[in-house]
């Protein structure tokens, strides 16, 4: 069955610090896979989203992430922190779920913390 | 500029009672969904509509029902809530329901049921 996990629940890092945010996946086929980030009492918005190609993606805000197909990650990068990047983070797989529509799986999230 | 608008912003339900969750999108996308974000869990698909006149279950839809009233409009009832029903309830649309479109998300419900 398809999953994420992201392993961190709870991250801190001081303000300027470099920042990876884990997340690995389970999927039978290539998968699709996005990273969102949902700011304190909003919705989610879509950091950057990979489906082929070049395997280190550009995102908004400054952020990156690498596909590495041999180890099942899509771990999320910034070189410097800043404190409005405090906020909840979720990796995803879209997949097709048995019943033939578009699925979104979402990891259980990592939720950063920036310490000034 | 409104995306993914979502009404109320918070409720507070007794066990047994209903209510309707509101949800209007201004994109003309095609498609949209509601989930729920519960702690430790990400967020889960209860159900989606492809496209106006269609709705269709997702991952956990008991206990919900919804309308896709036209192509702006998705609503969620809660029919007679239970307090496994407390979560946050976000209404997300896209242009399609393909896989890798970009879902836009509203800034979600806040439902506690005592």
């Amino acid at each position: 069955a398809q999953s994420v996990t992201q392993p961190d629940i709870h991250i801190t890092v001081s303000e300027g610090a470099s920042l990876e945010l884990r997340c690995n996946y389970s999927y039978g086929a290539t998968p699709y896979l996005f990273w969102y980030v949902q700011s304190p009492g909003q919705g989610l918005q879509l950091l950057l989203k990979y489906f082929s190609g070049d395997t280190l993606v550009q995102g908004i805000k400054g952020f990156e992430a690498e596909f590495k197909r041999s180890q099942s990650s899509f771990n999320l990068r910034k070189p410097s922190v800043h404190w409005s990047d405090a906020a909840e983070y979720f990796c995803a797989v879209g997949a097709l779920f048995s019943g033939g529509y578009n699925k979104l799986i979402f990891g259980a999230g990592t939720r950063l913390a920036v310490h000034p | 500029n409104a995306g993914v608008t979502q009404t109320p912003k918070f409720q507070v339900l007794k066990t047994g009672q209903s209510m309707t969750l509101q949800c209007a999108q201004d994109m003309n996308h095609n498609s949209m969904y509601w989930y729920r974000q519960d702690p430790g869990m990400g967020l889960r698909l209860i159900y989606y509509s492809a496209s106006e006149g269609t709705t269709d279950k997702g991952e956990v839809p008991n206990g919900y029902n919804v309308s896709r009233l036209n192509k702006r409009e998705f609503s969620l009832r809660l029919e007679s809530a239970a307090p496994s029903q407390t979560s946050v309830y976000f209404c997300a649309s896209s242009e399609a329901d393909r896989v890798g479109e970009k879902l836009f998300f509203g800034s979600g419900t806040q439902l506690s049921v005592l």
